[in-house]
């Protein structure tokens, strides 16, 4: 098993510019979240995932936006990028009948 | 929605002595409460559970503790070692199924061991 990948591990954009983090588990894992880790901030929620086709806001859901389309993938999505998403952003996966989460490598986002 | 407030937000001790860390929640209905160590560029990592139904657990030099009246839980390390040198993290959820998973996560403590 691969758990949970995400890519790329690094990017710089320039503000304005769209992008889309890659976040994939090979654990038939139901629910899935994107966090974005600030110093000092802990880990806030941006968007989570049910089960494929549903997904709903979390803490910081502005300027993002998500689909579930399989089990498999969620990826996460910065329409027009702003200096404050200047983040690392770590995606996460749970089964239905376990409480642990499992989190992704993580991707650092710079947008300059 | 749940707050879970994490103290102290740095903490230092000599390599053998114990370090405690503390969180509180505000939602009653919370019922999951992990632990996450995470090492400078490296993914949070589970390290100890607690659920409502227990008040206490252990495994190894890492304990929790749980008050439920009081609405906070506690971290404890024993004999640490410079390599327990890492941000932890408390989060809280309602555990159950549905959205009810969602974990909210306290701010963080970086504990440095000094050898």
């Amino acid at each position: 098993n691969a758990g949970v990948t995400q890519t790329p591990k690094f990017q710089v954009l320039k503000t304005g510019q769209s992008m889309t983090l890659q976040c994939a588990q090979d654990m038939n894992h139901e629910y899935m979240s994107w966090y974005r880790q600030d110093p000092g901030m802990g880990l806030r929620l941006i968007h989570y995932s049910v089960g494929a086709g549903i997904t709903d806001q979390g803490e910081v859901p502005n300027g993002y936006n998500v689909s579930r389309s399989t089990t498999e993938d969620f990826p996460l999505r910065l329409l027009s990028a702003a200096p404050s998403q200047t983040s690392v952003y770590f995606c996460a996966s749970r089964g239905s009948l376990a409480y642990e989460q499992y989190f992704g490598p993580g991707t650092r986002l710079t947008v300059t | 929605g749940e707050n879970v407030e994490q103290h102290p937000s740095t903490l230092s001790v000599q390599e053998g002595d114990s370090a405690v860390i503390k969180c509180t929640y505000s939602d009653s209905a919370s019922n999951y409460f992990p632990w996450y160590k995470q090492e400078l560029g490296k993914r949070p990592q589970l390290i100890i559970d607690i659920r409502s139904n227990v008040g206490e657990k252990k495994d190894q030099r890492i304990a929790v503790t749980l008050n439920k009246t009081a609405k906070h839980f506690s971290l404890h390390i024993t004999e640490t070692q410079p390599e327990d040198s890492a941000v932890y993290f408390c989060a809280a959820s309602k555990g159950s199924g549905g959205s009810n998973y969602k974990l909210t996560f306290g701010k963080g403590t970086l504990l440095t061991v000094n050898p």
